[in-house]
């Protein structure tokens, strides 16, 4: 059964960095057949995608356009664990900070990445302010 | 970076109703990358459908979900007290994910 403890600090200060970090169990950071994200999720903005890291014979991030100038994903594959490091926070980066596992799906010999989250972290609450 | 608008933005109805929540796309969506997540109060969203129509591991068969291009529907066939809570559908495009604002299954 896979599953993913989160981290970190609660409290940030503004124009501090956010770093949290996930650890994975039951599978690897490095598998070729998963990718490894970041979602917040507030009452203004919802639902909103940070950014995935991913192996596929080398890294691979993707961040969103939102947040990209900003934002770094970092795997860790000594310690089976990815990190979120969000620069240059201001309070409208409050919110609940998860991270989550998108995995390829196979049916019939065929396999595809759908890019659906089916594993979740629980959710840290990060509120930024003095 | 595509949008998504689900509607309508609360459904109010009783055990045993069947519910329609709709999502739109603001560009075509692949259908192998249109999601749908349960959430509760308190809880991290729980996958419910992937690929537009493939229900998740352990997930129940009275949700249903269908669609293409930018137009996409989960069904609750009949709604169990469990059902109340916020929906979200998810999509991906051009190395990009996005969420839509939700909808709202209310008694």
């Amino acid at each position: 059964q896979v599953q993913l403890q989160q981290s970190g600090p609660g409290l940030v200060q503004p124009s501090q960095t956010l770093s949290l970090t996930c650890a994975i169990s039951g599978d690897s950071v490095s598998s070729n057949s998963a990718g490894w994200n970041w979602i917040r999720q507030s009452p203004s903005r919802g639902l909103e995608w940070l950014g995935r890291t991913y192996y596929r014979t080398k890294w691979y991030s993707d961040y969103a356009l939102s947040v990209e100038s900003r934002i770094t994903i970092h795997p860790d594959a000594a310690n089976n664990q990815f990190s979120l490091q969000l620069n240059s926070v201001t309070p409208d980066d409050t919110a609940v900070y998860y991270c989550a596992r998108d995995v390829r799906h196979c049916s019939g010999g065929n396999c595809y990445y759908y890019y659906d989250m089916d594993v979740w972290g629980t959710g840290t609450t990060v509120t930024v302010s003095s | 970076e595509g949008v998504l608008t689900q509607s309508p933005g609360t459904l109010s109805l009783s055990p045993g109703e069947r519910a329609t929540l709709s999502c739109r796309a603001s560009q075509s969506v692949r259908s192998i990358h249109l999601a749908w997540y349960q959430q509760k109060p308190g809880q991290a969203p729980r996958l419910l459908i992937y690929g537009t129509s493939s229900r998740a591991t352990g997930i129940p068969d009275r949700f249903s979900g269908s669609g293409s291009g930018t137009d996409f529907t989960l069904t609750i066939s009949r709604l169990e007290p469990e059902d109340f809570a916020v929906y979200y559908c998810q999509q991906y495009g051009s190395s990009l994910l996005t969420f839509g604002g939700g909808t709202k299954v209310e008694i």
